[in-house]
């Protein structure tokens, strides 16, 4: 069954600290992946996607995510963390385009210390 | 342009009871998610309508179903209640039923079975 890993359950930085936070997805047709974020009360917001094309894709709010096929990952990165990017983080992979179904890791809870 | 609107935004039902969520999707949008989001886990995929038709399911009972209206709204029903169903339910709109398109993610109704 297709499925998406996100290894890290809850990481803790301080401020200006760098971030990846890691994601492997199974599927291995035509992929398209997904990072989420859910700030603390609010719904599920779209930080970046990947569909094809250029590897390395560039999202909001300063993130950036690496597609590399070979390791089946996804991983999100930042250089400098801010008290703000305090929230959850999920992976997502459409999986193929089948019926619609999107399939989410189990999330990443990011706590940043002023 | 307005958002993806969910009600109630939190909801308290008995066990064995039948509850009912309701979604209005953003405007534009022909196709509506539901998922379901345990305490510490990632959203999993129960259903998804387009055009009015369900358009691909996720690994939940019958007793999960639900309806999309001529405007693209959309309801989530649920009989005979269980207390494994308490959880925040999220409802997402897409311009179209493929992964490709992105989703717009609702704030969620938070169930509460007891």
């Amino acid at each position: 069954a297709q499925s998406v890993s996100q290894h890290n359950h809850h990481v803790i930085l301080s401020e200006a600290a760098s971030l990846e936070l890691g994601c492997n997805y199974s599927y291995g047709g035509t992929v398209n992946l997904f990072w989420y974020v859910q700030y603390p009360g609010q719904h599920l917001q779209l930080l970046l996607k990947y569909f094809s094309g250029d590897p390395l894709v560039k999202g909001i709010k300063g993130f950036e995510a690496e597609f590399i096929k070979s390791k089946f990952s996804f991983n999100l990165r930042k250089p400098s963390v801010q008290w703000s990017d305090t929230a959850e983080y999920f992976c997502a992979d459409p999986g193929g385009n089948q019926g619609g179904k999107l399939i989410f890791g189990q999330g990443t809870e990011l706590s940043v210390k002023p | 342009e307005t958002g993806v609107t969910q009600s109630p935004t939190h909801l308290i039902k008995t066990r064995g009871q039948q509850v009912t969520l309701r979604c209005s999707s953003q405007s534009g949008h022909n196709t509506v998610s539901w998922y379901q989001q345990a305490l510490g886990q990632g959203p999993q995929f129960i259903f998804q309508y387009y055009r009015e038709e369900e358009n691909g399911r996720g690994n939940f009972p019958p007793r999960f179903s639900g309806l999309q209206f001529p405007n693209y709204s959309s309801e989530l029903n649920v009989n005979a209640l269980e207390l494994d169903d308490s959880a925040l339910y999220l409802c997402a709109s897409s311009l179209g039923p493929g992964g490709a398109y992105g989703y717009t993610f609702g704030s969620g109704t938070r169930l509460t079975v007891v």
